[in-house]
């Protein structure tokens, strides 16, 4: 089973403030990730397929980023909408899924 | 308006059964796989199973022999029978489109189980 290590679990920040959330796997999955956003209460909804493709309607505040195994969410400026928990997900080994523990985005 | 909405959470007893649905529209069902995943009070995300196009099923290590996956083609319809529940099922269950480009998941329907 491949493994998805997130960091760090929570992330104090500021609106405005730039912020990066990291996801590990624990094998080369060769760029077959995406970012989801949840909010409390409701569904995730997915934010960046392959890596660094935004979804539709995503805005370009948000990015993804990879480096061997390290994957990256960059969020350029922070909103009061953006926090929220965020999860990554693989699907190199589809359609057995994992995710990450998820980085929960609280307000400074 | 494309669309996944589940339906039949509820409270159920230790050892009790449930089925759950996912009604969809919006795209061609029968080009898709579809899974569900869930998701435990205060959790993470946790895969639960998934159906193929030609009805090929895959389920989560932990869950083998109690849930079952089906679809409808028919009616646009995603299924999850689930048998033999214990209290680490409690969750809420999102029924999920494929991955990448295509992902999407429903709103999601809660699972008590509790004597």
């Amino acid at each position: 089973e491949i493994l998805m290590t997130q960091s760090p679990a929570t992330l104090s920040v500021s609106p405005g403030e730039r912020v990066t959330l990291s996801c590990r796997a624990s094998q080369n999955i060769g760029g077959n990730l995406g970012w989801l956003q949840q909010k409390p209460g409701q569904a995730p909804r997915l934010l960046i397929f392959d890596a660094s493709t935004r979804a539709t309607g995503i805005p370009a505040r948000f990015s993804g980023s990879r480096s061997g195994t390290e994957y990256t969410l960059t969020i350029s400026s922070l909103q009061s909408e953006d926090f929220a928990v965020y999860f990554c997900q693989q699907y190199t080994d589809w359609p057995l899924y994992t995710f990450g523990q998820g980085t929960k985005l609280e307000i400074k | 308006e494309v669309q996944l909405v589940e339906s039949g959470g509820g409270l159920v007893k230790p050892g009790g059964s449930l089925r759950l649905s996912c009604a969809t529209s919006g795209f061609t069902f029968n080009q898709y796989y579809m899974g569900w995943v869930r998701q435990a009070p205060g959790k993470g995300l946790e895969w639960v199973s998934s159906i193929g196009t030609s009805d090929n099923t895959f389920y989560a290590d932990s869950l083998k022999g109690r849930f079952s996956v089906s679809r409808d083609n028919a009616k646009n319809s995603l299924y999850l029978q689930m048998n033999n529940l214990r209290a680490e099922d409690t969750a809420v269950y999102y029924c999920t489109r494929a991955h990448g480009e295509h992902g999407l998941w429903g709103q999601g329907t809660l699972v008590t189980v509790s004597s």
